[in-house]
């Protein structure tokens, strides 16, 4: 069955070194992937998609990497703030791309330290 | 431009009561999906419809949960007969009719507790 994994351990870093994070998954190949931040208490916000003939895209101080060979995206923030903190949470398309049918992974907590 | 908008926040409820969530899809999206985050879990599908159509419920438990979008007003997820596992917080998100349907925005969710 379709499975992704993020690192659930929290990760720590400095205010303004990069962060990165890691999606993987396995079992398919999806038509796109998308990164979600997620606070406490709150719902999830859309910050990027990548689509798979794209190998990297970048907004502001994030970019996304989609490697399809390694079945895996990585997703980075570059002079990284205290204001970054949160749950990025990795989401794949389940099944059909045209479903709107979204598998999350667990997430992973970034803790920017000033 | 308001968001998705769900209410009650936060719905306490006794074991064997019914609940009822409540989903207004930001202005002009027409696909609304139904998501639920256990403790220490992460989200999980539930539901995706449509105005008047359920398109894909396989995330649904098959018993005691339905969920409907009528043609007026918010779309509904009802929990009958309530059990403490049905304690969860249970976000909606919608999506534009045309063009890309793959970015979702997402409500600020309903923290149910079950007691």
């Amino acid at each position: 069955s379709q499975k992704i994994e993020q690192n659930s351990e929290a990760l720590n870093i400095q205010e303004g070194k990069t962060a990165t994070l890691t999606c993987n998954y396995t079992n398919y190949s999806p038509a796109y992937l998308q990164w979600y931040r997620q606070d406490p208490g709150r719902g999830p916000v859309f910050l990027l998609l990548i689509r798979e003939n794209e190998k990297e895209k970048r907004k502001e101080r994030l970019k996304v990497t989609f490697d399809t060979t390694l079945k895996q995206s990585l997703f980075h923030i570059t002079a990284s703030q205290p204001a970054d903190s949160a749950t990025y949470l990795c989401a794949l398309p389940q099944g059909s791309s045209n479903t709107g049918k979204l598998i999350f992974g667990q997430g992973t907590t970034l803790q920017v330290k000033p | 431009n308001a968001g998705v908008m769900q209410n009650p926040r936060h719905l306490v409820r006794r074991r064997g009561q019914e609940a009822r969530l409540r989903c207004s899809p930001m202005k002009g999206h027409s696909h609304v999906y139904w998501y639920r985050q256990l403790p220490e879990e992460g989200l999980k599908f539930m539901v995706y419809l449509q105005k008047e159509n359920i398109i894909d419920e396989s995330g649904m438990p098959k018993e005691r949960f339905s969920a409907e979008f009528p043609k007026e007003g918010p779309s509904i997820l009802r929990i009958q007969q309530v059990v403490r596992g049905d304690s969860a917080a249970y976000f909606c998100a919608s999506s534009p009719p045309s063009g890309s349907i793959y970015e979702q925005y997402f409500g600020p969710g309903t923290r149910l507790t079950v007691t």
